[in-house]
């Protein structure tokens, strides 16, 4: 079974300056997708972001990269300028790409605050 | 032009009761899915359907059941509440294939057992 830890359970960044957020997964499987979702106070569940294991290019999404290190089985998440709307719980997610439609398995997630 | 909705977004009620919760996605996806998000803000997968057909069941009581009447659509129906099931339950649909097993998630259903 898949599991993935989110060690950081708060963080907080001044706007404008950037935060890495961590994540580690373990699995045995060797293809497979790695998410990072927000959820704001609004408690709507939004995707930041996606990486594939076999891509080892890193994915980008504006303001938001990940640092993927599929060796180490780790997957951060760097927000870059942040700013106030940033302000949510990220969770960090994986998914077993052989199994299509297959479960999300979630890390405790991060409460991150972007100070004024 | 909402992509996953849910009904209702609010539920209160007591301990025994039976209550449903419904999910339709306008994304032409063919994979639903139910989590629950517990008080810890925790996630875990409960059920998926594939075109209407049940592909994942997780550890759940009976007491939970699920119905899919076509892809568009999939409620969950919970009897007997008890105070456990206090939860936030999120609905969420992604499309069968690969390259394209993003999830997209609704916005809630917070239930409230008394």
């Amino acid at each position: 079974a898949q599991t993935v830890t989110q060690s950081q359970p708060e963080m907080s960044v001044q706007e404008a300056e950037t935060v890495t957020l961590s994540c580690t997964y373990d699995t045995s499987e060797s293809n497979y997708y790695l998410f990072w979702y927000k959820q704001p106070p609004s408690r709507q569940m939004i995707l930041v972001i996606r990486q594939e294991a076999y891509k080892q290019q890193n994915a980008t999404e504006n303001r938001f990269s990940v640092n993927f290190q599929k060796a180490a089985k780790s997957f951060s998440l760097k927000i870059s300028d942040s700013q106030l709307g940033d302000t949510a719980m990220y969770f960090c997610a994986f998914m077993n790409q052989e199994t299509s439609g297959s479960r999300l398995t979630f890390g405790e997630g991060t409460q991150l605050t972007v100070n004024p | 032009d909402t992509a996953v909705s849910q009904t209702p977004k609010y539920l209160v009620t007591q301990m025994g009761n039976d209550k449903s919760i419904k999910c339709e996605q306008n994304l032409g996806h063919d994979t639903m899915y139910w989590y629950k998000q517990d008080s810890k803000k925790f996630l875990k997968i409960m059920f998926s359907y594939n075109n209407k057909e049940l592909i994942i069941n997780e550890t759940v009581p009976n007491r939970f059941s699920p119905k899919s009447p076509d892809k568009a659509h999939l409620n969950l129906h919970i009897n007997s509440l008890e105070l456990g099931d206090s939860a936030v339950y999120f609905c969420a649909s992604s499309q069968w294939g690969r390259g394209k097993e993003t999830q997209y998630f609704g916005p809630g259903t917070r239930l409230l057992v008394l």
